[in-house]
């Protein structure tokens, strides 16, 4: 089967924690993109990346951190630095830039 | 900074209807745009992606216009049915490899 996946479905984190959100393809897709939907607000870009060993911020890079070390997956940090991380967040591959993007079923993201 | 609005948030209509969902965005200089569809707590799901040189694209009951002079989009469901209500949103990829999505409108088709 071919597609997008993201685990956990739900996490929770404590303050001063830093937590990591899993994105996985098998669609040799080259790009990747992370987003954050917040509720009755449209998606918004966090970082996205264009092939392996690179990324570039999105608009609201600030208390995230990303890796691009394998073409299959795109890891998302949420850091302590994040102070409003409670959120769905959207991990999203297209074969590059600017092509048709295929999203995986997101993580929703809760803070004790 | 493009921004990009669609309208109304909400609709609901009787099943059988053809309606039109709004799309409209402030900067013409894009590269496509593109229509999804959201149930609620999942993913997002690619319907139609219109390049900036075309005026249309349909798959099955969808149809969707770019007219990017007006900056506008829409789409057209024809004969709605009730497996069509979620929320539907736009996004436009411009020229400097921004991706922005609209808020959505949220689609409600009444048995």
């Amino acid at each position: 089967d071919g597609g997008i996946t993201q685990s956990p479905k739900y996490l929770f984190r404590k303050e001063g924690q830093n937590v990591t959100l899993s994105c996985e393809q098998n669609l040799n897709h080259d790009a990747m993109y992370w987003y954050r939907q917040d509720p009755g607000q449209g998606l918004r870009l966090i970082y996205y990346s264009q092939i392996v060993n690179d990324f570039q911020k999105g608009d609201i890079a600030e208390g995230y951190s990303v890796s691009r070390e394998k073409k299959e997956s795109f890891p998302l940090t949420v850091t302590s630095a994040q102070k409003n991380p409670t959120a769905f967040y959207l991990c999203a591959s297209s074969i590059y830039v600017g092509e048709t993007q295929y999203f995986g079923p997101g993580t929703r993201l809760l803070v004790l | 900074k493009q921004e990009v609005t669609q309208i109304p948030a909400a609709l609901s209509v009787p099943e059988g209807e053809n309606l039109v969902l709004n799309c409209s965005f402030t900067d013409s200089a894009i590269y496509n745009l593109q229509w999804f569809r959201q149930d609620p707590g999942k993913g997002l799901t690619s319907l139609l992606l219109i390049q900036s040189s075309q005026r249309e694209q349909t798959s099955g009951r969808l149809n969707a216009s770019l007219d990017k002079s007006s900056g506008r989009s829409t789409l057209y469901i024809a004969a709605s049915q009730p497996g069509d209500s979620a929320t539907y949103l736009c996004a436009v990829f411009d020229n400097n490899n921004d991706m922005r999505f609209g808020a959505g409108t949220r689609l409600t088709v009444k048995p």
